[in-house]
């Protein structure tokens, strides 16, 4: 079945550090990838997503590159900010099914000032 | 235009009670899906509605679960009766069904989440 892998959290970071959370995942076919964040106090939101192998999502600063070769989709950030203080949460959809998501346990992320 | 919302925020009831949680998707969204994340481990599937339909229930841990969108409107999950490991966080989501051009209607469409329910069974 299909399953998705990603970092034991939290991520604890100063202000305008480099941010990589990563994530793996396994599934049959070709599926779609996402990362979802989830605010504190919030519900899950799309962060970014990737339809096809060598894709790049991009949203917010973040980005994610869909590698089947190591089928991977690692989230990454130049510069966080306190703002980014979240769980993230990458899943992906498998394409021959109805699109239900199939989630990694979340990564806490903690940027200090 | 309002987006998903779930009720209760929270809920605790103690053991052998029973819960119902409440989803209204976005106004015209046909699929709508509840997932539910229990304390440190994945967010997982549950089931899948296409309008009134149950689509895939595959998800549902046992017959102690019933979720109903009669009208396929809004959604209820009733939890009878409620177990200790039943705690957790309850999300639902929604997403239209939206053709493509010469494709007929797809439905691979973003999930909107609400702010899920927090249920704690004491």
């Amino acid at each position: 079945g299909n399953s998705v892998t990603q970092m034991e959290g939290p991520v604890t970071l100063s202000e305008e550090a480099f941010l990589t959370i990563n994530c793996t995942y396994t599934a049959t076919g070709y599926p779609s990838l996402f990362w979802y964040v989830q605010y504190p106090g919030e519900g899950l939101q799309l962060l970014l997503k990737a339809t096809k192998a060598d894709d790049k999502g991009s949203n917010k600063g973040f980005e994610a590159t869909y590698r089947k070769e190591t089928t991977s989709f690692h989230l990454e950030k130049g510069s966080v900010q306190v703002s980014d203080s979240a769980v993230y949460f990458c899943a992906l959809s498998d394409r021959s099914g109805y699109s239900t998501l199939t989630f990694g346990k979340g990564t806490m992320l903690l940027v200090s000032p | 235009e309002a987006g998903v919302t779930q009720f209760p925020s929270h809920s605790v009831i103690e053991k052998g009670q029973t819960v119902t949680l409440r989803c209204d998707p976005i106004s015209g969204h046909d699929n709508l899906y509840w997932y539910r994340r229990v304390m440190g481990k994945e967010i997982k599937f549950l089931l899948h509605f296409v309008k009134e339909s149950k689509q895939d229930e595959s998800g549902m841990p046992n017959n102690r679960f019933l979720a109903e969108r009669t009208g396929g409107t809004y959604s209820t999950l009733k939890v009878q009766p409620a177990e200790l490991e039943d705690s957790g966080v309850y999300f639902c989501a929604s997403s239209p069904i939206v053709g493509l051009a010469g494709a007929g209607p797809s439905i691979y469409n973003e999930q909107f989440f609400g702010p899920g329910t927090r249920l704690t069974v004491l």
